[in-house]
């Protein structure tokens, strides 16, 4: 069983809809991490948690350190935010590296 | 800043050769990290430094694969000899000092990504 599992796989979305892409974690964590990586293949930092929730423009992240369960959630959905999103945490006691879940492949047709 | 810079952006060898995959970290950055994605896999942490010292190499595939940081500004992976099972994108990444600053919302233990080495050995 992976430590990072990420649901679902592949979502397609109409543009507009509210979207939701969810991770667990088996390990302790001192931070968890979500991530895009664009068709291009660059990666990008969204979201750094620890604790309660972070906001970013139409990007909401939550998480639920007690369930080990995060939820990332894009709000009014473009085209442009077709992407991969990956869901990562850095175990605890660790000086920094990641471990990280397979993605999400989203999908947002206009 | 540039950013994480890596080069080549692409290598394409043949099995048995010798594959140097380089990286340059974000300055003041003092965590460098060496990823390999693939589409069965995905992405897999191989070694990490801290301080041009390397802290974890666990996630290194076999002796073939040889990583270096002989200074801030610089770390090198080595492959050799390559194979076939070796293709895939190769990133790295800084991060800066915990005591660091950060955007609001990305923490100072954000890692900064450079664009991935595409290896494809034949």
């Amino acid at each position: 069983k992976n430590e990072v599992e990420q649901s679902p796989q592949n979502l397609t979305a109409q543009e507009g809809e509210f979207i939701t892409i969810n991770c667990s974690y088996s390990v302790g964590i001192s931070a968890l991490h979500w991530l895009q990586q664009h068709p291009g293949g660059g990666i990008v930092s969204l979201f750094m948690l620890s604790s309660g929730k972070k906001k970013h423009g139409r990007l909401i992240a939550t998480i639920n350190i007690q369930e080990k369960h995060s939820s990332l959630h894009i709000t009014a959905s473009h085209p442009r935010d077709s992407a991969v999103y990956i869901c990562a945490v850095t175990p605890r006691g660790s000086q920094g590296n990641l471990i990280f879940g397979k993605g999400t492949k989203l999908s947002v047709k206009p | 800043d540039a950013g994480v810079i890596q080069s080549p952006r692409h290598e394409v060898t043949e099995m048995g050769q010798e594959v140097t995959l380089r990286c340059k970290p974000i300055s003041g950055h003092d965590y460098l990290f060496w990823y390999r994605q693939t589409m069965m896999r995905g992405l897999e942490l191989l070694i990490y430094f801290n301080n041009n010292v390397p802290i974890d190499d666990s996630g290194m595939p076999e002796d073939r694969f040889s990583a270096k940081m002989p200074n801030a500004s610089f770390s090198t992976l080595k492959i050799q000899p390559s194979e076939p099972r070796d293709s895939a994108v190769y990133f790295c990444a800084s991060r800066q000092r915990r005591t660091g600053t950060g955007k609001v919302y990305v923490g100072k233990d954000t890692q900064y990504f450079g664009p991935g080495t595409r290896l494809t050995v034949l």
